[in-house]
């Protein structure tokens, strides 16, 4: 089956970090994914996982991927208020799907 | 570059009419996927083209369809408009030969359904 969880709501300090959890049901998922979306605008990529990785940093974006009990997270370090958006993990499936399956989105607010 | 662009912006359209809504992929990619995002929930996929054939398709009606052109821009029709179709409608693009890695999305168009 399809399906993508988050929780919806994570409110932390400016500074602190930011831990986003995401549960997927398919174990054929080829890639995860972590995209944000500010308020009106688009989806931008932030990071991607393949399946075979454990995990994958990029700069203050850490990305922890638990592939026997399909739990990716997404870590912001030192988390400004430029971080404030909703949070989109989403999973593929197979080498050639282009598909996307999403979870609903977690909102993070950074509080100054 | 100035990556994946969509028009418009903003839509209103009433029940029972058709629009077409269009997308140009960031450049040198050849690969355009269509997703409905509707208010407070994820994307939602509809369809995907390469070499101007629709090669993946997700759960929506036959109302929904589309067009790649040979400059690799891509179409999306929707016929007799429900309120439901009401959502923001995203494109992504990406390299075919790249897998589903790496799909990168437009701003988006926001088709509201009176």
């Amino acid at each position: 089956g399809e399906d993508v969880e988050q929780s919806l709501f994570l409110s932390v300090r400016e500074g602190d970090s930011s831990v986003i959890n995401c549960t997927y049901t398919d174990s054929s998922s080829t890639y995860l994914y972590w995209y944000k979306q500010e308020p009106g605008a688009g989806l931008q990529l932030l990071t991607y996982i393949f399946s075979n990785m454990d995990m994958k940093q990029d700069q203050r974006l850490t990305v922890l991927l638990n592939k026997k009990d399909k739990h990716l997270s997404l870590r912001i370090a030192d988390t400004q208020t430029g971080d404030s958006a909703i949070y989109f993990c989403a999973e593929s499936q197979g080498d050639s799907s282009y598909k996307l399956i999403f979870g609903s989105g977690t909102r993070l607010l950074v509080r100054p | 570059d100035a990556g994946v662009t969509q028009s418009p912006t903003h839509l209103i359209k009433t029940r029972g009419q058709q629009v077409t809504l269009r997308c140009s992929p960031k450049s040198g990619h050849d690969t355009v996927s269509w997703y409905q995002q509707a208010l407070g929930q994820g994307p939602q996929f509809i369809f995907q083209y390469y070499e101007e054939e629709e090669r993946q398709r997700g759960n929506f009606p036959d109302r929904f369809s589309g067009h790649q052109f040979p400059n690799y821009s891509s179409e999306l029709n929707v016929n007799a408009l429900l309120l439901g179709d009401s959502a923001l409608y995203l494109c992504a693009s990406s390299r075919f030969d790249r897998g589903s890695s790496e799909q990168f999305f437009g701003p988006g168009t926001r088709l509201t359904v009176l």
